[in-house]
């Protein structure tokens, strides 16, 4: 069963400072990696979807890598503002069973 | 290109009520993907339908139950409904396989069972 961490849980940083995200995830077997943002009592935005032959995947001040083979993904937020303020998830699609596996999500504050 | 619609946004029932909840996948989406978040349990895969066939699910009660119509649009469907049912309902579209397949989630359904 593929299992999925994140750390932090939780991060607080001065507007400016660049965001380091962590994911790892246990099995290597996967379609694909996915990062989303959710805001509270909202639904989730996708922000970068790296397939499994890719190692970064890059959209405006965001940047994601990924390792398969270590089971990890990193996501970079360049020059933080508070409006990055939310929780990141990430979520890996296993190639075995098909279905999409979450970590818990390391929420961001981003102080003026 | 309209986003994932769902329908109701918020629900208050009471125990042992049943309750439908709708999704509307983005126009050409064939798969339909439903999830429960909690504080507690974070993000739970309930169920997968494409092309009108559950293709995965995940490890809920019977009382849980979906299907998708011939227009890609979903329904989920909570039986006897328990405390435990509250929960923000997630529903996610995609085009439906390999490894360019993104999800994009709809707005959630609030469900609150008294």
């Amino acid at each position: 069963k593929q299992e999925v961490t994140q750390i932090p849980a939780a991060l607080s940083v001065p507007e400016g400072e660049n965001l380091v995200l962590n994911c790892s995830f246990t099995d290597s077997a996967i379609y694909n990696l996915q990062w989303f943002r959710q805001d509270p009592g909202k639904g989730l935005t996708s922000l970068l979807l790296i397939q499994s032959s890719q190692r970064e995947q890059t959209s405006g001040r965001l940047n994601a890598s990924l390792d398969k083979s270590s089971g990890r993904s990193t996501l970079y937020i360049a020059a933080s503002q508070p409006g990055d303020s939310a929780t990141y998830l990430c979520a890996v699609r296993s190639s075995n069973d098909y279905k999409l596996s979450f970590g818990a999500g390391t929420t961001v504050t981003v102080r003026a | 290109k309209a986003g994932v619609t769902q329908t109701p946004r918020y629900l208050i029932k009471t125990r042992g009520q049943q309750v439908t909840l709708s999704c509307s996948p983005i126009s050409g989406h064939r798969s339909v993907s439903w999830y429960q978040q909690t504080p507690g349990q974070g993000l739970q895969f309930l169920f997968e339908y494409f092309s009108e066939t559950q293709r995965n699910k995940g490890n809920f009660p019977g009382r849980f139950s979906g299907r998708q119509f011939s227009n890609s649009r979903s329904e989920m469907n909570v039986s006897t409904l328990e405390l435990g049912d509250s929960a923000l309902y997630l529903c996610a579209s995609s085009l439906g396989s390999g490894e360019h397949n993104e999800q994009f989630f709809g707005p959630g359904t609030r469900l609150t069972v008294l």
